[in-house]
């Protein structure tokens, strides 16, 4: 049972536009969402969170969106880069644990 | 600050050995977690270790162990290895402090272990 679901393997986007990648998680328990990118043969790089608490956080051209009633997020970059093209993995924790859950992954290319 | 550091980075081993992966976790850092990374399952979670105890783990068998030094270094072991525990073991690292906010989690480069 995928508690945290990325429903598009794949997003192509032209160079200077957005990127919107999606996520959708199960578990009303989950308390704090993470978004990684990750390119091949190395581990995952933190890009942006954002707590139950809040519907938006922001961090230069990465804005995260949380819509706790349809328990949806989104992750937007703006504007897109040549050097953004990677595999994105959503992740979620419940209140005060460690143990983060992942999506599958959305393999972001950029077209330049 | 150096970043999370994993050894080895490869590893080929046959089925039926055992192996040893070791994280050292950021500096200041006191909970290491471990993920498993397969193309079909993706990333899973293995157990975190918070001061020397673990603390969560997730839904592997036995032969998946850990252990946490007074250090915040941490070693996972595989016994009896399996074809199927071929993959990438990923550790991260976490400040976890106090209370009930969330500290990120940092990943290392992981070790790519192949068992033939």
């Amino acid at each position: 049972d995928q508690q945290v679901k990325q429903n598009s393997p794949s997003l192509s986007v032209q160079e200077g536009r957005i990127s919107i990648l999606n996520c959708d998680y199960t578990n009303s328990m989950f308390d704090y969402f993470l978004w990684y990118k990750k390119y091949p043969a190395e581990g995952p790089t933190f890009l942006i969170s954002i707590s139950s608490i809040k519907d938006k956080n922001e961090d230069g051209r990465f804005t995260v969106f949380l819509n706790k009633s349809a328990k949806h997020l989104s992750l937007h970059i703006v504007p897109s880069q040549p050097g953004d093209s990677a595999v994105y993995f959503c992740a979620a924790a419940g209140a005060g644990s460690y143990q983060l859950t992942f999506g599958k992954g959305t393999k972001l290319s950029v077209i330049p | 600050k150096a970043g999370v550091t994993q050894t080895p980075r490869y590893l080929i081993k046959t089925r039926g050995q055992q192996v040893t992966l070791s994280c050292s976790p950021i500096s200041g850092h006191r909970s290491v977690s471990w993920y498993q990374q397969t193309p079909g399952q993706g990333l899973q979670f293995l157990f975190e270790y918070f001061s020397e105890t673990q603390r969560n783990k997730g839904n592997f068998p036995g032969r998946f162990s850990g252990r946490q030094f007074s250090n915040s270094r941490s070693e996972m072991n595989v016994s009896t290895l399996e074809l199927g525990d071929s993959a990438l073991y990923l550790c991260a690292s976490s400040f976890r402090g106090g209370g009930s906010s969330y500290n990120e989690q940092f990943f290392g480069p992981g070790t790519r272990l192949t068992v033939l």
